[in-house]
């Protein structure tokens, strides 16, 4: 148990709907990372908050948005769903100063877009 | 841009061999991680490589940073079924600002 948890576990929605999705961070960490992983492939960096702000950006669609909450947990949210969104969407975090970045992810939310 | 190129992206191998996995780029990394993640679930941090030359030992899996930092490998000796899944290298370095630089991965299949 890495300590970062995820809700919920598995979403079943149709095109064109919006979901959030959930995530708490290890006790004391600062940093949560959002990650989109498609079937058989490797982890696509969406978004990073530290501490509330917005730190780092990657491949993430104008149609997602995240957000990071006073009490750090934070949600991602995706709209106007499409076939191709369906995929495991996991949140990681990361100790505040840490020197290497080193991330803990939690189990993930299997997104299923119908 | 930084890029990590993992190889073999596939390998399946039987129970008891030994295996090396390749993480390179062109980029020096101030750091290298491996994660390995099963079907399902999320990765796992398995180890990090900070200096080059670097050599760390966890238990069958030997890690190693190569001198220059742009490269690093995994060797599993005598491999068994629990090895299989998919084996992650992420770099972490000033260039990459706050973020690792994420290898596709090698999905590692051990038979019985």
């Amino acid at each position: 148990d890495s300590g970062v948890t995820q809700t919920p576990k598995h979403l079943i929605t149709a095109t064109g709907q919006r979901v959030t999705l959930r995530c708490s961070p290890r006790s004391g960490d600062l940093s949560v990372y959002w990650y989109q992983q498609s079937l058989d492939q490797g982890l696509q960096f969406l978004i990073q908050y530290y501490n509330g702000e917005e730190r780092a950006k990657g491949n993430i669609l104008e149609r997602f948005s995240a957000q990071q909450f006073p009490d750090l947990h934070s949600e991602l949210n995706l709209s106007s769903l499409e076939l191709g969104d369906s995929a495991l969407y996991f949140c990681a975090s990361s100790m505040a100063g840490s020197s290497y970045n080193e991330q803990f992810f939690g189990p993930g939310t299997r997104l299923t877009v119908l | 841009t930084q890029l990590l190129e993992q190889s073999p992206q596939f390998l399946s191998i039987q129970e008891g061999e030994n295996l090396t996995v390749y993480c390179n780029s062109s980029s020096v990394f101030s750091s290298l991680q491996w994660y390995r993640q099963e079907p399902g679930e999320g990765p796992v941090l398995l180890v990090t490589v900070v200096t080059g030359g670097e050599v760390k030992k966890l238990k069958r899996l030997t890690f190693q940073f190569g001198d220059a930092r742009k490269d690093s490998s995994l060797h599993i000796t005598a491999a068994q079924t629990g090895d299989t899944g998919l084996y992650l290298c992420a770099g972490g370095g000033a260039d990459s600002n706050y973020q690792l630089i994420w290898g596709a991965g090698t999905k590692l299949i051990i038979k019985p």
